[in-house]
């Protein structure tokens, strides 16, 4: 029973470099989502997905770009990172905007 | 503009005592409000809230949401040392968008 499963869990890049996250999710949800959390500052959204196909920005989007070519994956792209983005990233799902949200165990990326 | 606060952003209480955390929110058209416990990694779900007036009960935890005067509490009775985390409020709003608070840390004293 795997939930929401992120990769990679660690990650160090050089500033001007690219990456990808991968969060996949097996219990079918239709909306997914992508977080990053700063100290004092919660979880800010960067990008969601209604549904395969579909795409929309959160509140913090620039910098980063997302595809939703599968309804189980939910892909988080950095072009060319920099050090603002050392962050830990945290992927999430649900069903329907009426239930909970179940999260992944995170990514933490630190950009030097 | 769409917001969630929390207050306070941080407590430290001593074993036994209760906390009170607080959540209020300006949001269009409001779908449910949930609380989330992060320890070490990834948030773990509390209570989902959609109804003013009906408190839920968990244990030790319990929370309440006013529709009316746009805000809930989360309350912890006789408090442990297992208690000390950060303390999230999300709400859910115009159909998909799910923002979170700054959240509130707690940290228990034994």
């Amino acid at each position: 029973n795997a939930g929401v499963t992120q990769t990679p869990k660690f990650r160090v890049l050089k500033t001007g470099q690219s990456m990808t996250l991968l969060c996949a999710q097996d219990m079918n949800h239709e909306y997914m989502y992508w977080y990053r959390q700063d100290p004092g500052m919660g979880l800010r959204l960067i990008h969601y997905s209604v549904g395969e196909g579909t795409t929309a920005k959160g509140e913090v989007p620039d910098g980063y770009n997302v595809s939703r070519l599968k309804k189980q994956n939910f892909l988080l792209g950095l072009e060319s990172a920099a050090p603002s983005q050392t962050s830990v990233y945290f992927c999430a799902s649900r069903e329907g905007y009426g239930n909970t949200i179940y999260f992944g165990e995170g990514s933490w990326l630190t950009v030097v | 503009e769409d917001k969630v606060v929390q207050s306070p952003l941080s407590l430290v209480v001593h074993e036994g005592d209760t906390v009170t955390l607080n959540c209020s929110y300006e949001v269009t058209n409001f779908r449910s409000l949930l609380w989330y416990k992060q320890e070490k990694k990834a948030p773990t779900f509390l209570f989902m809230l959609t109804s003013s007036g009906i408190e839920k009960k968990s244990g030790r935890l319990s929370s309440i949401l006013d529709k009316k005067e746009l805000f809930s509490i989360l309350n912890i009775t006789a408090t442990q040392t297992g208690d000390s985390a950060i303390y999230l409020c999300a709400v859910s709003y115009n159909d998909y968008k799910l923002s979170f608070g700054a959240g509130t840390t707690v940290t228990v004293r034994a």
